[in-house]
């Protein structure tokens, strides 16, 4: 089946406003991630669902920063007041969402390319 | 999290066989090895992963050492197409993958 998508592809915004960031996920996974990935730099955590429910926000950098995902199955992730700093690629990811963690792969998304002006 | 070192860079001539080291000395005894790259612009790709054995696919194979502090990945023929950024990722915690710098492969015509 299709890949796991994310949308808009690319997002320019201005200091100050909110954005919105989708992911659809692999159909029939129930785990999904997020990542964010700044210039030059390896991919840093930010969020891990199983199903509707996040029992890992660790890596969320700041309270501007929050996911949902309803129906198990698209995730939304909202940076409120968006600063410079937030600018980077935003990952998400899916998985299976078994049991034996130490076993999932995940796939990846395209990103999408958040910039704050 | 267990930690992984990788080279930063490494080249590889075309139609040869690109080796990719990766150290991870503090791996536990159930903790996977996973490689995944990354080409420009692009999401990480998964390649393959491996615990103990030896393992291999259509895209690679994946040496781990018998004491599993280290591994390589191995690209048979590298092409063009295979230039990205390599990682080794051996640390799931709560599903987390930890990700590093990686090791940026160019191949060479």
């Amino acid at each position: 089946g299709a890949g796991v998508s994310q949308s808009p592809s690319n997002k320019v915004t201005e200091k100050g406003k909110d954005v919105e960031l989708r992911c659809d996920p692999i159909s029939g996974h129930t785990a999904l991630y997020w990542y964010r990935q700044s210039l030059g730099q390896g991919l840093e955590f930010l969020i891990y669902f199983q199903g509707n429910s996040a029992p890992d926000k660790s890596g969320l950098p700041s309270d501007r920063f929050s996911a949902e995902r309803t129906g198990g199955s698209v995730s939304t992730l909202t940076i409120q007041r968006t600063q410079q700093e937030d600018s980077a690629v935003y990952l998400c990811a899916s998985s299976r969402g078994l049991a034996s963690n130490f076993r999932e792969t995940q796939y990846f998304g395209p990103g999408t390319r958040l910039l704050v002006l | 999290d267990a930690k992984t070192t990788q080279p930063p860079s490494m080249d590889c001539a075309e139609g040869r066989a690109a080796n990719l080291p990766c150290n991870h000395s503090t791996i536990s005894g159930n903790e996977y090895v996973y490689w995944y790259r990354q080409i420009h612009s692009q999401g990480p790709q998964y390649i393959i992963h491996g615990l103990k054995n030896n393992e291999t696919n259509e895209m690679a194979s994946l040496i781990i050492t018998e004491d599993r502090k280290s591994s390589t990945l191995i690209l048979p023929h590298a092409t063009l197409r295979d230039t990205a950024v390599y990682y080794c990722i051996v640390r799931v915690l709560g599903n987390q993958f930890y990700f590093g710098t990686g090791t940026s492969l160019t191949v060479i015509p």
